[in-house]
């Protein structure tokens, strides 16, 4: 079965750092592309960065640009993102997403709250 | 791309027949997935490839589109489909998402 379990959310003062992990398993991790998704209070779903399988290919959503890195381990299965300079706006569920050819597969979220 | 979902919202009873669209941008074939989010949890896909069922989804749910208008419909609304629907587009990075439809109880 795959899962994706998601950590690191927590309260962080504005202008702080924090860094996401997300634990895979039931797959063979190196194979797939890796995403984070965030989803603000009442809000959509927004993509925030992509990680190619074997890491060559990152991107990330104009609002995240310089302050958000993206990285992985195949070794250990796990899928991070650093996220530094954070701001209110940066409030939100964070979620890791496995991409398919017949969709995503997401794991539970974690959240992170930015406020003094 | 963007996508584009309609409506935001609706109210609907059970046994209802509901039907949402999603409109792209540009082409993207057939690359369309849908999910449905129900509160405090994560998305969960029900339509792949725009016409795909997921297996395990029950088949009310239905797909159809391509090119760039693309609808699911439910066929008869059932209590546990109360839930925010977004398509997504798969044809090129970044995937983007539609911006929701809040399916409500009326």
């Amino acid at each position: 079965e795959v899962q994706l379990v998601e950590s690191g959310g927590a309260l962080v003062q504005p202008g702080g750092s924090l860094r996401l992990s997300c634990a895979a398993s039931g797959f063979t991790f190196s194979y797939y592309s890796m995403n984070w998704v965030r989803q603000a209070p009442g809000k959509g779903l927004e993509w925030v960065s992509y990680i190619s399988f074997s890491d060559t290919t990152i991107y990330y959503a104009d609002s995240v640009k310089g302050r958000f890195t993206i990285s992985r381990d195949n070794a250990k299965n796990s899928l991070y993102l650093q996220m530094n300079s954070l701001r209110a706006e940066d409030t939100a569920v964070y979620y890791c997403a496995r991409g398919t050819s017949s969709g995503w597969n997401w794991g539970q979220g974690t959240l992170v709250t930015v406020s003094s | 791309i963007q996508m584009t979902q309609s409506p935001s919202s609706l109210s609907a009873s059970v046994g209802d027949r509901v039907t949402i669209t999603c409109r792209a941008s540009q082409s993207i074939n057939t690359y369309l997935n849908w999910y449905q989010q129900k509160p405090g949890k994560a998305p969960k896909v029900l339509i792949y490839a725009a016409s795909s069922l997921q297996s395990g989804v029950p088949s009310r749910f239905s797909g159809s589109g391509s090119g760039t208008e693309f609808t699911l419909t439910i066929s008869s609304l059932k209590p546990e489909d109360f839930a925010t629907y977004y398509c997504q587009q798969s044809s090129s990075i970044p995937q983007t998402f539609g911006q929701g439809t809040k399916v409500e109880i009326k």
